[in-house]
Formats: C-alpha cells, structure tokens, sequence
C-alpha cells in the first residue's frame, strides 16, 4: 500500500525550539510539499519541492524551512517555534507533471501545539 | 495566487436528504479536484475534473465543473452518516491551492 508517512501525529514544543517534522514517501514521487491547515483557513501552503536539493517558497513561508536531502524525504524546520505555528502540518507528494490530474496522496498530519 | 471560496463552510443535514456545496473562484483553471478529510487523517482524492461543463459521477457524488472552469459544485444524494466530513476543492498546477472547504455532518 502506497504511503505518505508523517513520523509523529502529535507534537508539543516549548517557544523559541528548533522543531522538525519529517515526511518519507515510498511512491518514487518528485514533488513533495508541505501545507498548514487552520480552522477557516484551509490549507495554506508552506514550501514545495520538485527534485532532490530544490525547494521553493509557498505562499507562507516566513519562519519556515525545509531539507530535501534523498527523493523521498521533505523535512520541515521551525527555526524557532512560536505559538502562531501551532497548527496541523499536512504532507504531501505526486509525480511530475500529474498533480492537476491525479492529485496529491497526503500524509495522515502531525498536529503541532506551540507552549 | 489563484483563491478557491467554499459554501457553506458548515452544513448539518439528516440521513436519506440530498446536498449540494460549491467552489468558486474568479480564476480560470485547467483542472479542480475534490478531497474528502475524515478526522485526524489527511484529505484522500475523490475525483478531478477537466473539461468546461464536464459531469463526473461517483456512486451518489455528483462533480460538475463550470462551463468557464471557474467553479465547481459537488452533490450528494441521499446522504448517509459515513459522509461526514471535510469537503475540499483544489486547483492549480503542480503546486496546487485549496479552499477553506466544507464540513458536513450527516446525522443519523
């Protein structure tokens, strides 16, 4: 069974500590990506990359950032952790040049609660 | 950034009673897809839709995309419990937007 794995559902950090959020995908995809979701807000998208090593800027990207050191591997980092980053982190992945037409596989999310 | 607006952002019905939730945007896309999230899990594709006027039908989930690809709407006839949840509509290209989407809670 094909997944996207976020290594922890739950998160609790104090503010000011460097935190990281990993994502793995055994589906040999290119393009990995990492959302928040907020109540009434959606999911905003935070940093996405299409290659090993590449990364690009979301639309919220402040106080973020990411690694993409082996194809299926995208972490997150939070420099230094501030309460507004308490959120749910979504992980996602597809192939290149197919998201329009056969969407992301998302991982299960890993709720971070900044303290 | 292209903004995808979901309505209602809250809907509560009975079993057994049909439903319709929108998206709308006020730009043109090639694709929009539709995402269903149960809670504690993260959103799982339903359905994508391509072509302007395009009708797509999954068992009682009925996906129609505007004939100027701008909106899109998903209907669900006679709802059942196991419907619950986060109803997302997205677009875009590689990198894709969401809405705000819609929960719906279909009671028993």
């Amino acid at each position: 069974d094909v997944k996207v794995t976020q290594s922890s559902r739950y998160l609790v950090k104090r503010t000011g500590e460097k935190v990281f959020l990993e994502c793995v995908q055994d589906m040999d995809h290119e393009n990995m990506f990492w959302y928040r979701q907020d109540p009434g807000l959606g999911l905003r998208l935070i940093y996405f990359s299409y290659d090993v090593k590449m990364k690009e800027k979301g639309d919220i990207p402040e106080g973020y950032s990411v690694s993409r050191e082996k194809k299926e591997r995208f972490s997150l980092i939070l420099e230094s952790a501030s309460t507004n980053q308490t959120s749910m982190y979504l992980c996602a992945s597809s192939f290149w040049g197919r998201a329009p037409a056969h969407g992301y596989t998302f991982g299960s999310g890993t709720r971070l609660t900044v303290v | 950034t292209q903004l995808l607006e979901q309505s209602p952002q809250f809907l509560s019905i009975q079993e057994g009673e049909n439903l319709t939730v929108y998206c709308n945007s006020s730009s043109v896309f090639s694709s929009l897809q539709w995402y269903r999230q149960e809670p504690g899990e993260g959103p799982v594709l339903l359905v994508t839709v391509v072509t302007g006027g395009e009708v797509k039908k999954l068992k009682r989930l009925t996906f129609q995309f505007g004939d100027a690809r701008k909106d899109s709407s998903l209907h669900i006839t006679a709802a059942q419990p196991g419907d619950t949840g986060l109803y997302l509509c997205a677009g875009g290209g590689e990198d894709m937007r969401f809405g705000a989407g819609t929960r719906l809670t279909v009671k028993p």
